[in-house]
């Protein structure tokens, strides 16, 4: 069985660029949820894809935008990049309304 | 608003010992509190979980205690070793909302004294 996997491991960007990263899910796992860890701090639910629709966002703006595969894989883009981006962007897989279970992140650096 | 609050933030135990992390809610519509153990540079790894219908549940050497009336939940890590040192948060998630996003707590900072 393979778990969550993201890439890449590391993105440094400047401020107004556009950003994407990726996540495969776990074998079996039909959903994905996105999240962003600050340093210091615990994750914030960005948003989750099932059946390769949002449903369901966290308080995060319009610029945050992703999308889902048919395989289940996701990707989470963001535009106009700002300082305050800088976290670790992590992604679970789950399925239904199981565990989640998070791959090992990308940490993404704007300068 | 915080939905969930950790307590402590941090927390220094003695190797054997038990190591006790608390946690409250608001939100009287979630209905499922896991656990997670994160290593540095490393993603969130899910540890245990409980619903509101069981008030223990226990899975070796952790056990999550649950007051609903209370509002708190609690991780319990028994004969606490050097390896479990790591940052622990609990989360609570409102399966009737539509997505399953976590609402985590800010994180306790765990470290097992040899």
């Amino acid at each position: 069985e393979t778990g969550v996997t993201q890439s890449p491991t590391h993105l440094i960007k400047t401020r107004g660029q556009q950003v994407t990263l990726r996540c495969s899910s776990q074998s079996g796992h039909n959903t994905v949820s996105w999240y962003q860890q600050a340093l210091g701090q615990g994750p914030q639910f960005i948003f989750q894809y099932y059946r390769e629709e949002e449903n369901g966002r966290g308080n995060f703006p319009p610029r945050f935008s992703g999308l889902q595969f048919p395989n289940y894989s996701s990707e989470l883009n963001v535009n106009a990049l700002e300082l305050d981006d800088s976290a670790l962007y992590l992604c679970a897989s789950s399925l239904g309304q199981g565990g989640q279970y998070f791959g090992p992140g990308t940490r993404l650096t704007v300068l | 608003q915080q939905q969930v609050k950790q307590s402590p933030q941090s927390l220094i135990v003695q190797k054997g010992g038990i190591s006790i992390i608390n946690c409250a809610y608001e939100n009287t519509a979630f209905d499922y509190f896991p656990w997670y153990q994160q290593f540095p540079g490393k993603g969130p790894a899910l540890l245990i979980a409980i619903r509101p219908d069981v008030s223990e549940k226990k899975e070796g050497r952790f056990t999550i205690s649950f007051n609903k009336s209370a509002k708190q939940f609690s991780l319990h890590i028994m004969d606490s070793q050097p390896g479990d040192s790591a940052t622990y948060f609990c989360a609570a998630r409102d399966s009737g909302g539509g997505a399953d996003g976590l609402t985590f707590g800010k994180g306790t900072h765990l470290i097992i004294q040899p």
